[in-house]
């Protein structure tokens, strides 16, 4: 079964300097990582994918993501924060091979950007 | 353009009553969703459709039923509510992409408590 960890609760960053949202993932077979991100009383709104190609994928927001294979990983960053980046984000897999295969879903970690 | 409609947006049932959450999409996606978020867990899925007249149980599918009878609408019926359906409820909508990296639209969200 396929399944995604986002290891930290929360993540406490000043404005302006970069942050790190961490995503480990688990699947059979070739991954499909996406990032949505959650702004307060909304629903989620679409960052980016990796579905092949460069490791390095850049989505919006000035957000990217880097694919690492070997560490399992799809880990979320931004060079310089902004206190409006404040939000609950996602990461999302789903087994790319698996015709029938649905998106999982992380539990989500809370971005606190101080000004 | 509205994208994902849902209603209602807030909602306060009894043990045992029933209800509808109504969704709606003006986008001709094929696909469409029902999730359930719940705090610290992420999204479960709950249904899903993927065109007019088929629908098919995700993760956590019991308590619930939806139907599929147009493109645009995918309600989301609740029986006999009860406590553990308190939770907020997110439908989203995508195209079917053949390489399965279909991204979601998703709606603002339905709050429902079970009293």
């Amino acid at each position: 079964a396929q399944s995604v960890a986002q290891p930290e609760d929360q993540v406490n960053v000043a404005e302006g300097n970069p942050l790190t949202v961490k995503c480990t993932y688990s699947v059979s077979g070739n991954p499909y990582l996406f990032w949505y991100v959650q702004y307060p009383n909304r629903g989620l709104q679409f960052l980016l994918k990796y579905i092949t190609g460069d490791n390095l994928v850049k989505g919006s927001y000035g957000f990217e993501a880097e694919f690492n294979k070997s560490q399992t990983s799809f880990h979320l960053k931004k060079p310089s924060a902004l206190v409006s980046d404040s939000a609950l984000y996602f990461c999302a897999v789903r087994d790319g091979t698996g015709a029938n295969s649905k998106l999982t879903f992380g539990k989500g970690i809370t971005l606190s950007v101080r000004p | 353009n509205a994208g994902v409609t849902q209603t209602p947006k807030f909602r306060i049932l009894k043990i045992g009553q029933s209800m509808t959450l109504q969704c709606t999409q003006d986008m001709n996606h094929n696909y469409m969703y029902w999730y359930r978020q719940d705090p610290g867990m992420g999204l479960k899925l709950i249904y899903y459709s993927v065109g007019a007249g088929i629908t098919d149980k995700g993760e956590v599918p019991n308590g619930y039923n939806v139907s599929r009878s147009t493109t645009e609408d995918f309600p989301l019926r609740l029986e006999l509510a009860a406590p553990s359906q308190t939770s907020v409820y997110f439908c989203a909508s995508s195209y079917r992409v053949l390489s399965g990296a279909n991204v979601l639209t998703f709606g603002a969200g339905s709050r429902l408590t079970v009293l």
